[in-house]
């Protein structure tokens, strides 16, 4: 079964900076769909970025970029400028194509220190 | 993006009650819909999927006699937990979808059983 593990339960970075959220994902597809997902306390599940595998370039959001290693199965976000906003839960996930469902992570909290 | 609508935002039940929880999709027809249910500071984890005008189907472990699963149109799906006990009070989570890949959420559902 595919898997995602997020190693991170908790970051912190100040206003301004720059933070990196880790993500690793197992599969043995070709073709995937990867997501990582922002849940702020108000706790509604908002889609921050998507890639899809067969692309090569990373998908970028504004202040939300990605940097995806297909043969390393890695997955991490990145968050430019960070912003008081910005402090909530992050998940990563993996649209399995076989189950057609979505596969979450263990989540991040993400603190931003003003 | 889309909109998904989960009613109530919260509600609190006697022990041996049975409450209903609606999702419903409102700008566009869901074939597909999910539940899921996420205990304090965890993940999200898959309760069933459901698809219009078929049985849901249920994730191990979960008991289909205990939250039931309608989604009679491809606007709205209910979650209906019978007999409900303290250790069923949770956050649960709804998300719609009409192609794959593709899924937007509803704010989620507070249950306090007492």
């Amino acid at each position: 079964a595919q898997t995602v593990t997020q190693s991170q339960p908790e970051m912190s970075v100040q206003e301004a900076e720059t933070v990196t959220l880790s993500c690793t994902y197992d599969t043995s597809e070709s073709d995937y769909y990867l997501f990582w997902y922002k849940q702020p306390p108000s706790r509604q599940m908002i889609l921050v970025i998507r890639q899809e595998a067969y692309k090569q370039q990373n998908a970028t959001e504004n202040r939300f970029s990605v940097n995806f290693q297909k043969a390393a199965k890695s997955f991490s976000l990145k968050i430019s400028d960070s912003q008081l906003g910005d402090a909530a839960m992050y998940f990563c996930a993996y649209w399995d194509q076989g189950a057609q469902k979505l596969v979450f992570g263990q989540g991040t909290r993400l603190t931003i220190n003003p | 993006g889309a909109v998904v609508s989960q009613h109530p935002s919260w509600v609190i039940c006697k022990s041996g009650t049975s409450v209903k929880i609606e999702c419903r999709s409102l700008d566009f027809q869901a074939t597909t819909m999910f539940w899921y249910r996420q205990f304090p500071k965890q993940s999200l984890m898959l309760m069933a999927t459901s698809n219009e005008g078929s049985k849901a189907t249920y994730e191990q472990g979960v008991e289909k006699d205990k939250f039931l699963i309608n989604h009679a149109s491809l606007t709205l799906s209910t979650l209906t937990v019978t007999s409900a006990h303290p250790e069923d009070s949770s956050f649960y989570i709804c998300s719609a979808s009409n192609r794959p890949v593709e899924a937007f959420f509803g704010q989620g559902t507070r249950l306090t059983v007492v």
